[in-house]
């Protein structure tokens, strides 16, 4: 089956600062790998897709397949980057999505 | 605010009731989701439809759970003999078929008492 992990609930970094949080994933075929993010009172809304291979907010993520793995970073961290982020996983044939635990980002002054 | 809308935002029943949610998906989207999410974790799927149909289930939906959507539109997911343990965010979303991008709802929040 598959899964998603996201090893650090907390992420603490200054503001400018680089940030990469990191997922990890478990799936026999190929995926398609997104992550999303939260902002405090706001739904979960979609940030980036792996096929899109696009920059959203200065936000960028690599499908790297031989580490099974699709860090999203970003060079230098802003405040309003505070959010919890899940990384999720669609399976090739599939619709569901499957989440990691999320990664609670905190950029400080 | 066009994107999915669910009702109620919380509800709070006494442990033994039934609860029914609403979820109202974008309105070009033909497929709704629905997911739950607990405190410290993430979503975890629990059922999906295309059109009326309900293709996909999870393990997690217990008999106790029902989810419809009668026309294709709304969707509604019912929790019968509620238990302290089903206390959580559950959280509906919305996509084309041919796109794979999931938009989501603000959550209906239930706590069991």
């Amino acid at each position: 089956a598959q899964r998603v992990t996201q090893p650090e609930k907390l992420l603490s970094v200054f503001k400018g600062a680089p940030v990469e949080l990191k997922c990890n994933y478990s799936y026999s075929g190929s995926p398609e790998l997104f992550w999303y993010v939260q902002y405090s009172r706001q739904r979960l809304q979609l940030l980036l897709r792996h096929i899109s291979r696009e920059s959203i907010k200065g936000f960028t993520a690599d499908l790297n397949k031989g580490e099974t793995s699709f860090h999203l970073k970003k060079p230098f961290a802003q405040e309003e980057d505070s959010a919890m982020y899940y990384c999720a996983l669609k399976e090739t044939s599939g619709s569901r999505l499957t989440f990691g635990e999320g990664t609670q980002l905190t950029v400080n002054p | 605010d066009t994107g999915v809308s669910q009702d109620p935002r919380h509800k709070i029943t006494k442990r033994g009731q039934n609860v029914t949610f609403r979820c109202d998906p974008i309105s070009e989207h033909n497929r709704l989701y629905w997911y739950r999410q607990t405190l410290g974790q993430g979503p975890e799927f629990l059922t999906y439809f295309q059109n009326e149909a309900q293709l996909e289930k999870s393990r997690l939906l217990s008999d106790r759970f029902s989810a419809e959507r009668p026309k294709g539109s709304f969707s509604t997911l019912e929790i019968q003999r509620t238990e302290q343990g089903d206390s959580a965010m559950y959280l509906c979303a919305s996509s084309l078929s041919g796109d794979r991008v999931a938009f989501f709802g603000q959550g209906t929040r239930l706590t069991v008492v």
